[in-house]
């Protein structure tokens, strides 16, 4: 079983469109993450959930708003795309946030290509 | 000022060299330390954490150096299969991980 798995694995879009992306873990987790990866290979954070509560925010447009039904799933959803939206984005998650050696298990990743 | 800087690279090594990767991170109030590996369009995937009193798992050997906020990655008769790119992350006691740009690891026959 995947542990932490993430859909669809490849999204093409045309800017302007709206895409959501899931992700879901059956690891029994309490934390998940968001982490977007450019072009240049950057993987920089944007939201974390702890337990459905948002937690971290990084500086990300108002068009991406992560939503947690339950503490198993985090989902990303994307308005108005944009080219610089392009990227691969992993979803992550951890046994606790604030435990200090918690590794990150995080999902295959989604590419999204903005047209 | 970048959280968390590391060797540019990319390192180019024959099979068996040794190799070292650094990085350093900027806040002193860091709690935790890791190196992960992340392959051609794959996700990352934990090598080790990063201990005060330095660890080692097989060829692999992580240093910390807290007063100067320097860790260090150390790999030993490298083989094909290490070829990838290799994060150092820095955790925040907050729960942030802050993965550093990456150092590509090319090893060649």
């Amino acid at each position: 079983d995947t542990a932490v798995s993430q859909t669809p694995k490849y999204l093409v879009t045309q800017m302007g469109n709206d895409k959501s992306i899931k992700c879901e873990q059956n690891l029994g987790h309490d934390t998940m993450y968001w982490y977007k990866q450019d072009s240049k290979k950057f993987l920089k954070i944007m939201f974390s959930y702890n337990n459905k509560e948002l937690i971290i925010n990084e500086t990300v447009p108002n068009r991406f708003s992560p939503k947690s039904p339950d503490k198993a799933h985090l989902n990303l959803h994307i308005n108005s795309l944009e080219l610089g939206d392009s990227a691969v984005y992993f979803c992550a998650s951890s046994q606790a946030k604030d435990r200090p050696y918690e590794k990150l298990f995080f999902g295959s990743g989604t590419q999204l290509s903005v047209l | 000022r970048k959280e968390v800087e590391q060797d540019p690279g990319p390192f180019n090594v024959p099979e068996g060299a040794t190799v070292a990767f650094n990085c350093t991170y900027s806040n002193s109030a860091s709690q935790s330390f890791f190196w992960y590996r992340q392959d051609c369009r794959k996700e990352p995937k934990l090598l080790m954490s990063v201990y005060s009193s330095g660890n080692e798992d097989g060829r692999f050997t992580a240093q910390l150096n807290r007063a100067s906020q320097y860790i260090s990655l150390l790999i030993r008769d490298s083989k094909l299969s290490d070829s990838a790119t290799y994060l150092c992350v820095v955790k925040s006691n907050a729960g942030k991980s802050t993965f550093g740009d990456g150092t590509t690891l090319t090893v060649k026959p």
